[in-house]
């Protein structure tokens, strides 16, 4: 079956503009991830999505990250006034269940000029 | 989540075993050890995890000491695709703690 799809794949914006990151999880998978990670590191994790709700946000650096799950499958993250800093590779991951293993996406490239 | 530490690089050789160390020394009881790898441009992609039993599947073995403080994972014949960086992360396993702490990882590169 299909696996975690991100789109777009690349994306790049000028400082100050809005974007936003879509992940397709896997069909019934009901925990879903957003890390970041910056070239050389490992993923820094963002939020947990746990059905609808945000059951972690813990990891969203500042009020200008944003992520929803209306419906409980597709997730949407939203950067507000973006910074060169923000530029990294934003990953997805989901799992059937928070304690099992996670499936990660490809990725979406972000670059903010 | 348990902080863990693993060398920065490592080199095999094709066809050899290779030998990935994780240190894990505050480990809790009811975190599990798990592996995952990243292959250049890819997302991480899970390989094995366990608890306090030495664990085998398809992918590798993992073998935790009976202390918990450190496990190997072991690629038995490496192959030039099992080059990537590979992640140790200890997990808290409840309903609400979902999420995992990936440290930098060890670069194991396979030469031929």
């Amino acid at each position: 079956g299909a696996g975690v799809s991100q789109t777009p794949s690349n994306k790049v914006t000028e400082k100050g503009k809005y974007v936003e990151l879509r992940c397709d999880p896997i069909s019934g998978h009901t925990a879903l991830y957003w890390y970041r990670q910056s070239l050389g590191q490992g993923p820094e994790f963002l939020i947990y999505f746990q059905g609808t709700g945000a059951a972690d946000d813990s990891g969203l650096p500042n009020d200008r990250f944003f992520a929803v799950r209306p419906e409980g499958s597709v997730s949407t993250l939203k950067i507000q006034r973006t910074e060169r800093g923000d530029s990294a590779v934003y990953l997805c991951a989901s799992a059937n269940g928070p304690t099992v293993e996670q499936f990660f996406g490809p990725g979406t490239r972000l670059t903010v000029l | 989540d348990a902080k863990t530490t693993q060398p920065p690089s490592m080199d095999c050789a094709e066809g050899r075993a290779a030998n990935l160390p994780c240190n894990h020394s505050t480990i809790s009881g009811n975190e599990y050890v798990y592996w995952y790898r990243q292959i250049h441009s890819q997302g991480p992609q899970y390989i094995i995890h366990g608890l306090k039993n030495n664990e085998t599947n398809e992918m590798a073995s993992l073998i935790i000491t009976e202390d918990r403080k450190s496990s190997t994972l072991i690629l038995p014949h490496a192959t030039l695709r099992d080059t990537a960086v590979y992640y140790c992360i200890v997990r808290v396993l409840n309903t609400n703690a979902g999420k995992s702490t990936f440290g930098d990882g060890t670069t194991l590169t396979v030469k031929p």
